[in-house]
Parts: C-alpha cells; sequence; structure tokens
C-alpha cells in the first residue's frame, strides 16, 4: 500500500509564497497529483508530475523527486481565494483501475 | 473538457430508509468509476472501484451489501446507500477515468452531501 504525508495545516499571507509538502511511500509509483478542494466541494485538478523536477502552472508549481519519495506545491503571490485544502495523491501502477491514493490534506489558510 | 455530474447534490433523508446517488460522465465513456466519503475536516477515503458490465471492487472495511454500487453503462454508475444511519452521513464523491495521451486522468464530480436524520 501507499503511505503519504502532508502537514496538516497551514497559515500565510496574501501575496506571499507557500510551499506545501508532500512525502510517499509506493512500490509501484506511476505519477503524483495535486488538487485544490473548497469546502463543501469536490477536488480539482492542480498538477501532475511522473518525471522528476518542476512543473510550472502560472502562479502554481508542482516539483517531484522520486528518489526521494518527496513533492511539493508552490503558490506564489498568493491571493485570498486560494484558502482552501490541498491533496496530494499519488497513482500506483501496481493498484488495479488507475486508483489514486490521496493523503490526509493540507487547509491552507491565507490572511490579509 | 471532461465533465462529470453527480445527482441529487444534497440529500436528507430518515434513518432506516435507502439513498441513490447518481454519477454520470457526460462527454465521455468512462470504464471505470471511483466513489470516494469525505467527513469533515478529513481527506477522501475510496470505497470502491466500480466498473462498467462488472462487479464493484470494495476497500477493506466498506460493506458492499450496505453501499450497492451498479455501472450498468458507460456513463453511469450509481450508489445506493441502504437502510443509511447517521453515521452514514456524509460527502460522497465520484470520480471517472478518462484515457488521455499522458495516461488516465480522473475527473471528479461535484459531490454529493448526505444527512441522515
Amino acid at each position: 500500500g501507499q503511505n503519504i504525508d502532508q502537514p496538516t495545516e497551514m497559515t500565510a499571507t496574501e501575496g506571499a509564497i507557500v510551499q506545501i509538502n508532500c512525502t510517499y511511500q509506493t512500490s509501484g509509483f506511476n505519477g503524483l497529483f495535486w488538487y485544490q478542494q473548497h469546502a463543501g466541494e469536490a477536488p480539482t485538478f492542480l498538477s501532475y508530475n511522473v518525471l522528476d523536477g518542476l512543473e510550472e502552472k502560472g502562479r502554481f508549481s508542482s516539483f517531484l523527486s522520486r528518489s526521494k519519495g518527496y513533492s511539493y506545491l508552490l503558490l506564489k503571490e498568493l491571493q485570498m481565494k486560494d484558502s482552501a485544502s490541498y491533496l496530494c495523491a499519488v497513482r500506483d501502477s501496481n493498484n488495479a483501475g488507475n486508483m489514486l491514493t490521496f493523503g490526509g490534506g493540507t487547509r491552507l489558510m491565507v490572511k490579509p | 473538457g471532461a465533465v462529470v455530474s453527480q445527482h441529487p447534490s444534497r440529500v436528507i433523508c430518515k434513518s432506516g430508509t435507502s439513498v441513490k446517488i447518481e454519477c454520470r460522465s457526460l462527454d465521455f465513456q468512462a470504464t471505470t468509476m471511483f466513489w470516494y466519503r469525505q467527513f469533515p475536516k478529513q481527506s477522501l477515503m475510496l470505497m470502491a472501484t466500480s466498473n462498467e458490465g462488472s462487479k464493484a471492487t470494495y476497500e477493506q472495511g466498506v460493506e458492499k451489501d450496505k453501499f450497492l454500487i451498479n455501472h450498468a453503462s458507460l456513463t453511469l454508475s450509481t450508489l445506493t446507500v441502504t437502510s443509511a444511519h447517521p453515521e452514514d452521513s456524509s460527502f460522497y464523491i465520484c470520480s471517472a477515468s478518462l484515457l488521455l495521451a499522458g495516461g488516465y486522468e480522473q475527473y471528479f464530480g461535484p459531490g454529493t452531501r448526505l444527512t441522515v436524520t
């Protein structure tokens, strides 16, 4: 099975940069996803990493190191609307049906 | 982009009754759909993997006789919570797999909030 760890809560200031870390252990790594979820809503896709390195998409970037079992999501120029939960999810090639396993999520609070 | 819908978005039912939740892929066919449950301030917990035309695969600890899943077509999967109890109150989210150039991606429905009184 997988073991996915990420901080439970983080607080940051509007306009700042925040990095949310995720570590994982899996037997057949086949991709890591980051999702954003606002309270009471379904998750929305942010990024996907399967190779080592940084993927940049506007204010959001995601980094992966497969050898370290480590990823981070970087949010720049924080806005109040970025207050949400951020979910790290790992796909394991040993799992049937392309199943994702989610970490516990990181609740980010952006303050003025 | 790929759109997944769920119906109803909210439902309140009495203890002991059954509730059916529908998950539809609106503009693509999904051979595999997933059902998740999410309690307040917790992450998504996979309940079962639903494959079109075959029996669902349930995760450990999820009662298949209580949470009935039917994936009758490539665009529709249903989850029926039978004999619901207050502890079944939760946010139920489905997702559907779509094969893209880079591999399978999952698209989530908007979720169904179930309250059992």
